[in-house]
């Protein structure tokens, strides 16, 4: 079974509005984390906000929130006022348990397009 | 100086050639990943290193061998590849403490192989 999912291959959104990327994710570990990254055409994987699964509160940075919804094991991403640079693959993923590096899965991404 | 780097940013090679990716993180991280990303797949965790010693490796072939000389240098050798093996390959590096594992992201080498 996948441990992540995001089940929209692909995204459109006018400049300046808000858009939700959606992610659930499939664990039995109480301690797990929650990460997003961007991929612009470039390839570069860049870190964009975290969730750890013990946090109250949902995570901002900036534009970009995290709807943490743990007991439907969800974390949508929340950019809000979509800029043309924000066009990107989104990809979501997860750490389980507590261990640095082992058990970080990603998800297939969501590809993201700004429309002017 | 960027936190990851890593070069070259392409490489074009035969089947018969030998050719090594290097990573070089400047964030004073203790763990190192490469990570293989090919088109319409999510991305392959290959190889971890944490304070230089391997502990994951999942599966990968030998003709990927990885070195890890420090903390801050990671390498990937390559020999008598095949063309399913053209990719994006990533390198990665987190603090390698429970709490503080964020995985920060290099360029990427963009590998065909011919």
């Amino acid at each position: 079974a996948q441990k992540i999912t995001q089940t929209q291959p692909g995204m459109f959104v006018q400049e300046k509005e808000a858009v939700t990327l959606d992610c659930t994710y499939d664990t039995s570990d109480p301690s797990y984390g929650l990460f997003w990254y961007k991929q612009p055409s470039s390839g570069e994987m860049i870190f964009l906000i975290y969730q750890g699964s013990y946090d109250q509160q949902n995570a901002t940075e900036g534009r970009y929130s995290l709807n943490f919804q743990k007991a439907r094991k969800s974390a949508n991403l929340v950019i809000s006022a979509s800029q043309l640079g924000d066009s990107a693959m989104y990809f979501c993923a997860m750490r389980e348990g507590a261990n640095y590096g082992q058990n970080f899965v990603f998800g297939p991404g969501t590809r993201l397009s700004v429309l002017p | 100086e960027t936190g990851v780097t890593q070069t070259p940013r392409h490489l074009v090679m035969g089947m018969t050639n030998k050719k090594s990716l290097k990573c070089e993180q400047h964030l004073g991280h203790n763990a190192m990943y490469w990570y293989k990303q090919s088109a319409k797949k999510p991305l392959e965790l290959m190889f971890v290193y944490n304070f230089k010693e391997q502990t994951e490796n999942n599966s990968v072939p030998s003709r990927f061998s990885p070195e890890c000389p420090n903390s801050s240098h990671l390498f990937l050798h390559l020999h008598t590849l095949q063309p399913e093996d053209s990719a994006l390959y990533l390198c990665a590096s987190s603090q390698g403490d429970r709490d503080q594992e964020t995985q920060y992201f290099g360029p990427g080498t963009r590998l065909l192989v011919l």
